[in-house]
C-alpha cells in the first residue's frame, strides 16, 4: 500500500521550519525521502533504515519510528532552494518495491 | 558519470500508435527500474530488473506495455498501442552495488492525443 504523507502542501517563509510527515499501515523497514523540483527527476535526499534513527541532509534532517510505522522529515531554517515535492517511498530492507506516497509540495518564499 | 540517460525527453503521438521509451542506467549498476508518474496516481513502479532479468512487472498497467533489457546498458518500455491514459512522466532509474538508493533519470514525458 502506499504510504500517506501529510500535508499535501506548506508554504514557507525562508528562514521558517516545516515537518512532513509519513506513514504507513504495513510494518516499516525503511524509508527513502526523495525531493523533485518542478520538471525533474527526483532526488534521493536520505535512508533511514533503523527505528528512531536521524539523519541530515543539509538543515534537513528524518527520524523514523518503527512501531508507530511513520517517519518525519524536517525542514529546518528553509532555504529558497528546499522548494519542491518531497517523496517518502517506504518497502522492506531488500524489498526493491519501493512504494512512493503522493508527494508534499513545499514552496518557500523570499 | 553521465547518470541514467532517456530518451526521448518529449513524445507526443496519436492513440493507437506505438511508444518506445529509451534507456541507459549508470554503469555498473544492476537493477533498473521503470516508473510512471501522474497526478492521480503519483509515482508508480511499472517493472524492474535484476542483472537484465525482469524479476517483478505486477505495476505493468496491461498488455498494451512491455520491457525489455537486452543488455546491461540498455533498456526500452513499449507501449503498443498507446491511449490518451498512459500520458505521464515515465522514469527510469537504476542503482548497484551496496547503495540501496535509486538514481532517476530525467523522465520522458509522453503525451498521447
Amino acid at each position: 500500500q502506499q504510504p500517506v504523507q501529510s500535508p499535501q502542501a506548506v508554504i514557507l517563509r525562508e528562514g521558517e521550519d516545516a515537518v512532513i510527515n509519513c506513514s504507513s499501515s504495513k510494518a516499516l523497514y525503511s524509508v527513502h525521502w526523495y525531493r523533485q523540483k518542478h520538471g525533474e527527476a527526483p532526488v534521493f535526499l536520505m535512508i533511514l533504515l533503523k527505528g528512531g534513527e536521524q539523519k541530515g541532509h543539509e538543515k534537513i534532517s528524518a527520524s523514523f519510528n518503527e512501531k508507530k510505522q511513520q517517519s518525519s522529515l524536517y525542514l529546518t531554517a528553509s532555504q529558497l532552494s528546499y522548494s519542491g515535492t518531497y517523496f517518502c517511498g517506504t518497502g522492506a530492507i531488500n524489498d526493491y518495491k519501493l512504494s512512493f506516497g503522493a508527494g508534499t509540495t513545499v514552496t518557500v518564499r523570499a | 558519470d553521465a547518470g541514467v540517460i532517456q530518451s526521448p525527453r518529449h513524445e507526443v503521438t496519436e492513440m493507437g500508435q506505438e511508444v518506445t521509451l529509451r534507456c541507459k542506467p549508470i554503469s555498473g549498476h544492476d537493477y533498473l527500474f521503470w516508473y510512471r508518474q501522474t497526478m492521480m496516481r503519483g509515482l508508480e513502479l511499472l517493472i524492474y530488473f535484476n542483472n537484465n532479468v525482469p524479476i517483478d512487472d505486477s505495476g505493468m498497467p496491461e498488455d498494451r506495455f512491455s520491457a525489455k533489457m537486452p543488455n546491461a546498458s540498455f533498456s526500452t518500455l513499449k507501449i503498443q498501442p498507446s491511449e490518451p491514459r498512459d500520458s505521464a512522466v515515465y522514469f527510469c532509474a537504476s542503482r548497484g552495488g551496496e547503495t540501496v538508493t535509486r538514481d532517476f533519470g530525467p523522465g520522458t514525458r509522453l503525451t498521447v492525443l
